[in-house]
């Protein structure tokens, strides 16, 4: 089984700044990464897929990169409503089985 | 716009049953592939159960394979979740989500349901 590890567990940025959130797989899963938002008692959405394609809707301030076990989610410049939990998730092609990170808070500093 | 509305959920006793059901709109439901992913209070998410757009192929986590059965109905785009043989750690905020062709991600979500087991 895969495992996703994300870090740091809480991060602190002011708004206006910009944060990094990373996000490490047990093993290698190409580019089949995608990240989420979940703000509280909400469901969460969809962020990035393929590691670094922007799902529809979401602001350019949002991009991810990495390829193989190294990922990252950048946000280029914090906005009030950017405040979340952030997950990522990898998807095993066959058979099909999905995992989460444990997931990293951005909190405002 | 697509939309999830999910039903179901309550308190249950260890070794109840309970059924889930997601309404789904604004796509074409037979097309997609579907899911459940649960959240535990205070936890991560975790994935559950998936099905193919068209029904005939099904996968669970391994927390759940033996006790929980997800099914859809393509003519009503519904999809349910019955769940067997429920234990405390079951507990969680339960989601439906959509799933992209090709079953790699979920692009869509559910309002959530609570499932509480608990004598």
């Amino acid at each position: 089984e895969i495992v996703m590890t994300q870090y740091p567990a809480t991060l602190s940025v002011s708004p206006g700044e910009r944060a990094t959130l990373s996000c490490r797989a047990s093993q290698s899963v190409s580019t089949n990464l995608a990240w989420y938002q979940q703000k509280l008692g909400q469901a969460p959405r969809l962020l990035i897929h393929g590691a670094s394609t922007r799902a529809i809707g979401i602001p350019g301030r949002f991009s991810g990169s990495g390829s193989g076990t190294e990922f990252t989610l950048t946000i280029s410049s914090l906005q009030p409503e950017d405040f979340a939990v952030y997950y990522c998730q990898q998807y095993n092609v066959w058979p099909p089985t999905y995992t989460f990170g444990q997931g990293t808070k951005l909190e405002i500093k | 716009e697509v939309q999830l509305l999910q039903s179901g959920g309550g308190l249950v006793q260890p070794g109840g049953s309970l059924r889930l059901s997601c309404a789904a709109s604004g796509f074409i439901f037979s097309s997609y592939p579907m899911a459940w992913v649960r959240q535990a209070p205070g936890k991560g998410l975790e994935w559950v159960s998936a099905v193919s757009a068209g029904g005939d192929r099904t996968y669970y986590a391994d927390s759940v394979k033996g006790r929980f059965t997800i099914s859809r109905d393509n003519s009503k785009n519904t999809l349910s979740l019955q769940m067997n043989s429920l234990r405390v750690d079951d507990t969680a905020v339960y989601f439906c989500a959509k799933l992209v062709v090709g079953m790699y991600f979920f692009d869509y979500w559910g309002q959530g349901t609570l499932v509480t087991v608990s004598s």
